[in-house]
């Protein structure tokens, strides 16, 4: 089955305690991207890939980092996560970037990551 | 920075008949827009999209209709069913920003039976 998952699903933990988001996707998209979804704030993108090695920041990077070594995980990091990332986490995936023409643009997303900092 | 927003944030709708869902969007360079669906307790579902060179597109049931002169997009649904119960996003992208999606804050969509 085509889908993209992410580990864990609800994840609590304090302050500055470092942690690692997981997303996989098995349908060999080049794209993919990590958003976090606040009430009332829709969903704000935090960084994206489009291929393996290449990386770009989205509108909220600060506090994030990410990594594509492989093609199919792209990996959500918090070095010193704060309360303020408490949030829903979702990670998606496409065959091409958006905008590209001719291409094919749907974004997949992942079941969401529920993240509380205390 | 650019704001994609949304005219209603509920939206409540007899079942049978036809839902509008209505978008602003402000970045003027913005040339592609998208519409998400989502369910209670899962991510975004892609609905449709379109393109600046184009003022409407459908699909299943669906219509998107893009008024650049105003800013604005709208998503219709025919004949609107339970299923279609859910949060509905436009998201926008530019060419100066060709790899990122802004997304709107979102708009409820309830079915009276």
């Amino acid at each position: 089955e085509a889908q993209v998952t992410q580990n864990p699903r609800y994840l609590i933990t304090v302050t500055g305690k470092k942690l690692t988001v997981t997303c996989s996707q098995n349908m060999n998209h080049e794209y993919m991207s990590w958003y976090r979804q606040d009430p009332g704030l829709g969903l704000r993108q935090i960084y994206y890939s489009m291929n393996v090695e290449v990386t770009d920041k989205g509108d909220v990077p600060e506090g994030y980092k990410v990594s594509r070594k492989e093609k199919r995980n792209f990996p959500l990091i918090l070095e010193s996560p704060s309360p303020n990332q408490t949030s829903l986490y979702f990670c998606a995936s496409s065959k091409t970037p958006p905008r590209t023409s001719g291409g094919t643009n749907e974004q997949f997303f992942g079941p969401g990551t529920r993240l509380t900092v205390l | 920075g650019e704001s994609v927003g949304l005219h209603l944030p509920t939206l409540s709708v007899q079942e049978g008949d036809n839902s509008i869902i209505n978008c602003a969007y402000s970045n003027s360079a913005s040339d592609y827009f998208i519409w998400y669906k989502q369910e209670s307790g899962k991510g975004p579902q892609f609905i449709i999209d379109i393109r600046s060179n184009m003022d409407k597109r459908q699909g299943q049931r669906v219509t998107v209709l893009l008024n650049k002169t105003v800013k604005h997009l709208s998503l219709q649904i025919a004949a609107t069913q339970p299923g279609d119960s859910a949060v509905y996003f436009c998201a926008e992208s530019s060419y100066s920003s060709a790899s990122k999606i802004i997304f709107g804050s979102g708009t409820r969509l309830s079915i009276r039976p």
